[in-house]
């Protein structure tokens, strides 16, 4: 597509369901990032993807979350037994390259109730 | 330590001014980039400009400019001529190691941000 999509837009879950965040790439995009966004916040880093493999997942904030990606292009971020502190807007980005900057979904602004 | 330090949580500027947003980055790696992004409130981000830590010419593009100075590890953001639409979150972000490895894409380390209003 033209730019990265994101579903659903907006989230809210009761607390410990699980949710499932998608992230439909820039097509030849090799590069998938996702970002949390807390209220007033910055960026906070979750997980890259190099098509589908996932080099770096050290800001994942617990083994509750999990992403994968498949066929080097959709990526699912999953959330199990959601707890209220996982609310923020989940950004995905993707990328050509190392020296262009990202291209950001629009955000699935998640709430845990 | 933090890697990227957004010291002014928020500014003002007077419409048709310019404002300098202030950036400072801590990287050890030789070849990195700076890339500053606009948080409207209506949430997307937006890509501004880019600087190349070997670019040896400051990046400009349109009303954007950044104010590289590498030696003292500052990418400041100047957006002249103020336009009450550029009322935003700013940040400030870094990719380190470009040149690590061919086909690897590191994720990008943003700063906290700058609240920028624009007065009418």
């Amino acid at each position: 597509g033209a730019g990265v999509s994101q579903s659903p837009s907006n989230k809210v879950t009761e607390k410990g369901k699980d949710v499932e965040l998608r992230c439909d790439p820039i097509s030849g995009h090799t590069a998938l990032y996702w970002y949390r966004q807390s209220l007033g916040q910055g960026l906070e880093f979750l997980i890259y993807f190099q098509g589908n493999s996932a080099p770096d997942k050290s800001g994942l904030p617990s083994d509750r979350f999990s992403a994968e990606r498949t066929g080097g292009s959709v990526s699912t971020l999953t959330i199990q037994r959601t707890q209220q502190e996982d609310s923020a807007v989940y950004l995905c980005a993707s990328s050509r390259g190392q020296i262009w900057g990202y291209t950001f979904g629009s955000g699935t602004r998640l709430t845990v109730v | 330590a933090q890697k990227i330090t957004q010291t002014q949580p928020g500014m003002f500027v007077q419409e048709k001014e310019a404002v300098t947003l202030d950036c400072t980055y801590d990287t050890s790696d030789q070849s990195y980039g700076l890339f500053w992004y606009k948080q409207p409130s209506s949430g997307e981000m937006i890509f501004l400009i880019y600087q190349g830590s070997y670019d040896e010419q400051n990046a400009t593009e349109g009303r954007y400019s950044l104010n590289f100075q590498k030696a003292r590890k500052s990418a400041n953001l100047v957006i002249s001529a103020s336009q009450l639409g550029d009322s935003a979150m700013y940040f400030c972000a870094m990719r380190e190691g470009l040149l690590i490895s061919s086909g690897s894409a590191r994720q990008l380390t943003f700063g906290s941000g700058t609240q920028l209003t624009v007065l009418p």
